[in-house]
């Protein structure tokens, strides 16, 4: 089955840094790679997402990049502010339809320092 | 964007009592959803693959007896947690599936067992 591992667990950065947490997976059949930014008591929330026939995507200060043939892609984000402080989940999932599972890293808790 | 309302946020219980979560998606159908327990600063731990019409598939080592999942409609997923003991409190959290293959979370629902 899919292995998702997630680096780093915990992050800390300065407001205004950025931060970049990384994931590999073990299927190279799967083909879609969403991310999840979770609050604290709520449910983790989707933020970005990248399909394997591109290799990068940017949506404001956040970016996605994912490599294929190295089996790992990365959620980059720029000009952190504190707000952004949360635990985030990268996510590797295959193919379509009922049942599609969707395997997960084992998250990272980022801090962003004011 | 697809929303998926989970209901009650937050459950006190007597042990020894059956709870009820509902999982709905309010403006797409899902005929999957999955049910998730999450650890206080841990990843989320897949409990069940639910899909409409038909019996959930329990991940190893989830009691079904336990963890009633009932998949009745295309937006309606109930998970009940029978015989509740304190062990078993915990975040619960469902999600559902879009005809694109995006998964979108409910909030969480807090289940404390007195």
């Amino acid at each position: 089955g899919e292995n998702v591992e997630q680096h780093p667990s915990t992050l800390s950065v300065q407001e205004g840094d950025s931060a970049v947490i990384k994931c590999t997976y073990s299927d190279s059949a799967s083909n879609y790679f969403p991310w999840y930014k979770q609050e604290l008591g709520k449910g983790p929330q989707l933020i970005i997402d990248i399909r394997s026939n591109v290799g990068e995507k940017k949506d404001q200060r956040i970016a996605v990049t994912l490599n294929k043939t190295a089996k790992h892609f990365s959620l980059h984000i720029t000009e952190t502010q504190p707000e952004d402080s949360a635990v985030y989940f990268c996510a590797a999932s295959k193919g379509w339809g009922t049942g599609n599972q969707f395997y997960f890293g084992t998250g990272t808790s980022l801090t962003v320092i004011p | 964007g697809a929303v998926v309302s989970q209901h009650p946020s937050r459950v006190i219980c007597k042990s020894g009592t059956s709870v009820k979560i509902e999982c709905r998606s309010l403006d797409f159908q899902a005929t999957t959803m999955f049910w998730y327990r999450q650890f206080p600063k841990k990843s989320l731990m897949l409990m069940a693959t639910s899909n409409e019409g038909s019996k959930a598939t329990y991940e190893q080592g989830v009691e079904k007896d336990k963890f009633l999942i009932n998949h009745a409609s295309l937006t309606l997923s109930t998970l009940t947690v029978t015989s509740a003991h304190p062990e078993d409190s915990s975040f619960y959290i469902c999600s559902a599936l879009s005809g694109a293959n995006v998964l979108t979370f409910g909030a969480g629902s807090r289940l404390t067992v007195l």
